[in-house]
């Protein structure tokens, strides 16, 4: 089956950086994606990796390394904006969207 | 209209109801999804639209149907609703299924009682 791995909930500090891990097994790639999901709001696109590497978007980068089936978003400089919950999405051969279950991250002062 | 919108944004509705959620889009993307969302687990697909005029069956379309008749309207249509249809629903639009970003509307929080 596919699945996608990503821890459930992750505390760090404001103006600290924090690593979202997801490890994924699917049925073919097409791509990653990240969202970011505030409580009661929709998702919103935060980043697309295909390739392998880096990809750098102000204080959010995301990293790819498909030869392991892994990924990760990294936070810097956190705010307290940044409390939401971070979902990690494949985009598998049939070109369909498997998610995982979000990483709820908490920002403390 | 801007970007995509959901109606209504929530519902409480007693099992057996039918009910069609609806979904518009202005950015004329061609494909368009329906997702529910429940505690814990990840968003999964309920049915998607490639292009207008066809539709496909997602990860857990069983009870539900959908119709996309323009570029613009994908409603989805609970025939006779359960309990287990508690769920918050999001549709989603993206130019075409290819590695595009996916852009979603605000949800219908939907609670069948």
């Amino acid at each position: 089956g596919q699945n996608i791995d990503q821890p459930t909930e992750m505390t760090a500090t404001e103006g600290a950086i924090v690593q979202i891990n997801c490890t994924y097994q699917t049925s073919g790639f097409n791509g990653l994606f990240w969202y970011q999901q505030h409580a009661g709001e929709a998702p919103t696109f935060l980043s697309y990796n295909v390739l392998d590497g880096l990809e750098e978007k102000g204080r959010f980068s995301s990293f790819l390394r498909r030869s392991k089936g892994y990924s990760y978003l990294l936070l810097k400089e956190l705010q307290m904006k940044d409390s939401a919950s971070y979902l990690c999405a494949v985009l598998d051969s049939n070109y369909q969207l498997i998610w995982g279950a979000g990483t709820k991250l908490i920002i403390k002062p | 209209i801007a970007g995509i919108t959901q109606a209504p944004t929530s519902q409480i509705l007693a099992a057996g109801r039918r009910m069609t959620l609806r979904c518009t889009q202005d950015m004329r993307h061609n494909a368009m999804y329906w997702y529910r969302q429940d505690l814990g687990l990840g968003l999964r697909l309920i049915h998607y639209s490639n292009t207008a005029g066809t539709t496909g069956k997602g990860e857990v379309p069983d009870g539900y149907s959908v119709s996309r008749a323009n570029t613009d309207d994908f409603p989805l249509t609970l025939a006779s609703a359960v309990p287990s249809q508690t769920s918050v629903y999001f549709c989603a639009s993206s130019p075409n299924r290819e590695g595009n970003e996916q852009f979603f509307g605000p949800g219908t929080r939907l609670t069948v009682l």
